[in-house]
């Protein structure tokens, strides 16, 4: 009964492939987010979406295009991949509070190695 | 602009002792701040977060953290560290003023020696 589950768990690919992540979460939040933890543990938002809408947008290449079918699901697509996209993806969602300070709930990421 | 510094990068402790993760923020309004483990290969868990109530959060297995504004800090601790502790934890501020966009420490590794 995970509340924010990814596919796949482990991506394997080569360089100037196509690939997806998916995400989706059954607590019925209004936003998703995908953030991406570099080699050094570190961890940076790329895309946030609430409601089906992109909110944030952080500095991250256009290969990278985030889509969000419904307010479950948040998606990462990755044209052209490249080594330095060798990381650990993680979703994340959170209820909308008017005070702010939400709660984000993290998947178990999904770790991409490009060869 | 929000930012988060820990302080240490390792923390190494013998089981039983207390532990001790520092955390300094910076934040232009009332922050929200949090505390998050990371287990190895495992996704993130909050620990515990502070928002504007009580300036001294308790959280999940023993762990609590205190705010102090007027040190800009949110330090972590556990009165007995136990080899289950042994993670990655990360200090985390969000602000109102930002979008509530979350932003990460770098993280602080503890390992606790039997």
């Amino acid at each position: 009964d995970t509340a924010v589950s990814q596919t796949p768990k482990y991506l394997v690919t080569q360089m100037g492939n196509d690939k997806s992540i998916k995400c989706e979460q059954n607590l019925g939040h209004d936003t998703m987010y995908w953030y991406k933890q570099d080699s050094k543990k570190f961890l940076k938002i790329m895309f946030s979406y609430n409601n089906k809408e992109l909110i944030i947008n952080e500095t991250v290449p256009n290969r990278f295009s985030p889509k969000s079918p419904d307010k479950a699901h948040l998606n990462l697509h990755i044209n052209s991949l490249e080594l330095g996209d060798s990381a650990v993806y993680f979703c994340a969602s959170s209820q909308t509070l008017p005070s702010g300070g939400e709660t984000q709930y993290f998947g178990p990421g999904t770790r991409l190695l490009v060869l | 602009a929000q930012s988060v510094t820990q302080l240490d990068s390792h923390v190494s402790v013998s089981e039983g002792t207390p532990v001790l993760l520092r955390c300094n923020y910076s934040s232009s309004y009332s922050p929200s701040l949090f505390w998050y483990v990371q287990h190895p290969n495992k996704g993130l868990q909050l620990l515990l977060k502070y928002t504007s109530a009580a300036t001294l959060v308790k959280g999940i297995n023993g762990f609590e953290a205190e705010f102090k504004k007027s040190e800009t800090s949110f330090h972590l601790t556990k009165p007995s560290a136990h080899m289950s502790d042994a993670a990655e934890y990360f200090c985390v501020v969000s602000d109102y003023n930002a979008g509530n966009m979350l932003t990460f420490g770098g993280g602080t590794r503890l390992m606790v020696k039997p």
